[in-house]
């Protein structure tokens, strides 16, 4: 089963309007989620890492005030993208690491959240 | 040089054949290697961890080659099931967060 929940797994909205996704961990703790964009036929890009109890650290060129990013608990990182256009259709990806465990080096991801913008 | 490279393909293979892919990492300090599976619209999922022993599950065998800092993919009696794109993960080196490759795009034909 997962153990890595996102949430919408698909979102159409209209431009200009935000749109929130949420990235749980289901039977572990993180206090890291990494969020990633994914265009068709391109690799998983890194956005934005999620830091439970502080601020994100974005990747060069992904604006921090449009792609908001809060992470308040050790299983929930939520992304939320403001005033979102066309250009911001894409697949995003959470994915996190259960860093307790004493082999904590698998990395689980999230379903995935299609995001259309019209 | 890009942290992570892999050819895109796509590798076009019959069923029943044997193919094999490689990905380069630039930092020799790298710890951890992994190979995922993505399939079309999915998410990626863990196929296997790379071990400096080289690791084999079923019909799948992945190695590692410190020396030329480049990590491979054996898959044997191709499958259709087995058309995906794979992903080479690294990680370390002076950071946790994961790199990938772009993915290697297989497509096993009856």
């Amino acid at each position: 089963g997962a153990v890595v929940s996102q949430h919408p797994s698909r979102v159409i909205c209209k431009s200009g309007t935000s749109v929130k996704i949420e990235c749980r961990s289901l039977d572990f703790q993180a206090t890291t989620m990494f969020w990633y964009r994914q265009f068709p036929k391109q690799s998983l890009m890194l956005m934005a890492t999620s830091n439970e109890g502080s601020k994100a650290t974005y990747e060069q060129g992904v604006e921090k005030d449009k792609f908001l990013i809060n992470h308040a608990s050790l299983t929930l990182s939520t992304l939320t993208v403001t005033s979102a256009h066309p250009e911001d259709s894409s697949f995003y990806i959470c994915s996190a690491r259960d860093e307790f465990r004493t082999t904590g080096n698998t990395i689980y991801f999230g379903e995935g959240s299609w995001l259309t913008v019209v | 040089r890009k942290e992570v490279e892999q050819d895109p393909g796509p590798f076009n293979v019959p069923e029943g054949a044997t193919v094999a892919f490689n990905c380069t990492y630039s930092n020799s300090a790298s710890q951890s290697f992994f190979w995922y599976r993505q399939d079309c619209r999915k998410e990626p999922k863990l196929l296997m961890s790379v071990y400096s022993s080289g690791n084999e599950d079923g019909r799948f065998t992945a190695q590692l080659n410190r020396a030329s800092q480049y990590i491979s993919l054996l898959i044997r009696d191709s499958k259709l099931s087995d058309s995906a794109t794979y992903l080479c993960v690294v990680k370390g080196g002076g950071s946790y967060i994961p790199t990938f490759g772009r993915g290697t795009s297989l497509i096993v034909h009856p």
